[in-house]
């Protein structure tokens, strides 16, 4: 079976350019998470959905961040404009239901220069 | 203060040795805890999960829990080189989040 699916695995950018994440969750789970992980703060939770409903937004650092889950089977998280202190590893990870196990896809590698 | 604190290491351990590693917690509230391991360059994989006191095996892996001391362990038995990797503890909340501690990484040399 396929595992969580994330596109692209690299993006560089410049500066004030919008970048759009995206993420296939694991067909049947019902729970899906985006975090970012830097070497400095580790691996933050930046939000949550549960049945394609947002649940938890409190980790998103700032109003240029936003997601959506429009269905069952595809997430975006967007940042706009992008800064270059929002370089980082962006994981989408997803789970049969909240509080179960979660499985990571490979990650965005993004870079804003 | 974090939620969950781990020794950013490197803990070094000789190949065939046991390799403890370490979190504590401070949300009371939290129920169950996980291990994942993680690679450079590689995503997070669950190596298991323990929500009751005591101990549970799972191979050459022994999670332990204890909820009066707010402290969680990973045990790795026979350690190996493929074993060398950053291992992350995280504590479920009352909201059903997971709060990542920021790893321990582990040396396992030949």
């Amino acid at each position: 079976d396929a595992g969580v699916i994330q596109s692209p695995r690299h993006e560089v950018t410049e500066m004030g350019q919008e970048v759009t994440l995206r993420c296939k969750p694991i067909s049947g789970h019902n729970s899906l998470f985006w975090y970012r992980q830097t070497m400095m703060r580790g691996l933050e939770l930046l939000i949550y959905f549960n049945n394609n409903v947002p649940i938890d937004d409190s980790g998103m650092p700032e109003d240029r961040f936003s997601a959506k889950m429009p269905n069952a089977s595809f997430s975006t998280l967007k940042i706009q404009p992008s800064e270059p202190r929002d370089s980082a590893v962006y994981f989408c990870a997803s789970g049969f239901d909240l509080g179960e196990t979660q499985y990571f896809g490979p990650g965005t590698r993004l870079l804003v220069l | 203060q974090k939620e969950v604190e781990q020794n950013s290491g490197p803990l070094s351990v000789p190949e065939g040795a046991i390799a403890s590693l370490n979190c504590t917690y401070s949300d009371r509230g939290s129920q169950s805890f996980f291990w994942y391991r993680q690679y450079s360059g590689k995503s997070p994989e669950l190596i298991m999960f323990i929500y009751s006191n005591g101990d549970k095996e799972d191979g050459r892996f022994t999670a332990q829990l204890n909820k009066a001391s707010q402290y969680v362990s990973l045990l790795i038995r026979d350690s190996q080189p493929s074993d060398s990797a950053t291992y992350l503890c995280a504590g479920l909340t009352g909201f059903q989040k997971l709060v990542f501690g920021t790893g321990t990484r582990l040396l396992v040399s030949p």
